[in-house]
C-alpha cells in the first residue's frame, strides 16, 4: 500500500524550455502533497506545500512564477518549471500523505536536466 | 531554528556486524520523529515514525529508538541488501514541514 508515482523520472530539455512533472497517489487520496528538491549528498529542501483544491503554500526562497504547483485532485499533483535554465538542473521529488496523521510517502524522483 | 544531524556521515559494514546510526534533533515541539530508506536514485522509503521519547520501533533487522534529543536505528546482523542511505527527519507541532538531514550512507560487504 501507499504507492506514489512520479512521471516522467528523468527529462532532459533546452534552456528556456517548460517542464511538467506528474505525482500521482496510486493506493490512497492524497490530502496533502509535497514538492522537494534533492541536490546531490544533500538532505531534501522542502519547496512547497499543496493541499487539493488550495492554492500551495511556498517556502521562502522558492519563487512561486518559476515553480507552478497544481493539486486538482486527491490522486494528482504537478509541478512545472517554467522557463527552465541549467541552474534548475536537479532531482525533483514529491510525497503525499493521506491525513495529518499518516507519514509522507514518496515518488521515486524526477532527475530534470536542463542543457 | 529546527535542525536534524546525522553521523555519522558514511558507515561500512561487514554482512553480520552489527551497528547503529544516529539522528540528533533540535526541534520546538516534536510532532514525529520519521527514518527513511534512500536507495540511488529513488525516492526514501518510509521505515518509522516515532512520537515520544521512550519509544521504540522494530522490523526485521531495523530497529528504532527515540529519546528526547536523538534518535537510534540499530542494524542487527546486516546483510547486504540493507546498503542505502538512511534519512531521518522530524516534523516540529505546528507545522507540516519535514525537516530532513543530509544521511547516513550504509555499505554492507559481504
Amino acid at each position: 500500500g501507499a504507492v506514489v508515482s512520479q512521471h516522467p523520472s528523468w527529462v532532459i530539455c533546452k534552456s528556456g524550455t517548460s517542464v511538467k512533472i506528474e505525482c500521482r497517489s496510486l493506493d490512497f487520496q492524497a490530502t496533502t502533497m509535497f514538492w522537494y528538491r534533492q541536490f546531490p549528498k544533500q538532505s531534501l529542501m522542502l519547496m512547497a506545500t499543496s493541499n487539493e483544491g488550495s492554492k500551495a503554500t511556498y517556502e521562502q526562497g522558492v519563487e512561486k512564477d518559476k515553480f507552478l504547483i497544481n493539486h486538482a485532485s486527491l490522486t494528482l499533483s504537478t509541478l512545472t518549471v517554467t522557463s527552465a535554465h541549467p541552474e534548475d538542473s536537479s532531482f525533483y521529488i514529491c510525497s503525499a500523505r493521506e491525513t495529518v496523521n499518516q507519514p509522507q510517502h514518496f515518488g521515486d524522483g524526477t532527475r530534470l536536466s536542463i542543457l | 531554528e529546527d535542525q536534524v544531524t546525522q553521523s555519522p556521515e558514511a558507515l561500512r559494514l561487514q554482512e553480520g556486524e552489527s551497528s547503529s546510526l544516529n539522528c540528533s534533533y533540535t526541534v520546538s515541539g516534536l510532532r514525529g520523529l520519521f527514518w527513511y530508506r534512500q536507495d540511488p536514485g529513488k525516492g526514501p522509503e518510509f521505515l518509522f515514525t516515532l512520537y515520544s521519547a521512550g519509544e521504540e520501533k522494530e522490523k526485521e533487522r531495523l530497529k528504532a529508538t527515540l529519546t528526547k534529543k536523538e534518535s537510534f536505528l540499530h542494524i542487527t546482523a546486516p546483510k547486504p541488501e540493507d546498503s542505502a542511505t538512511y534519512l531521518c527527519a522530524v516534523q516540529a507541532g505546528n507545522t507540516d514541514k519535514l525537516i530532513f538531514g543530509t544521511g547516513t550512507r550504509l555499505q554492507v560487504f559481504p
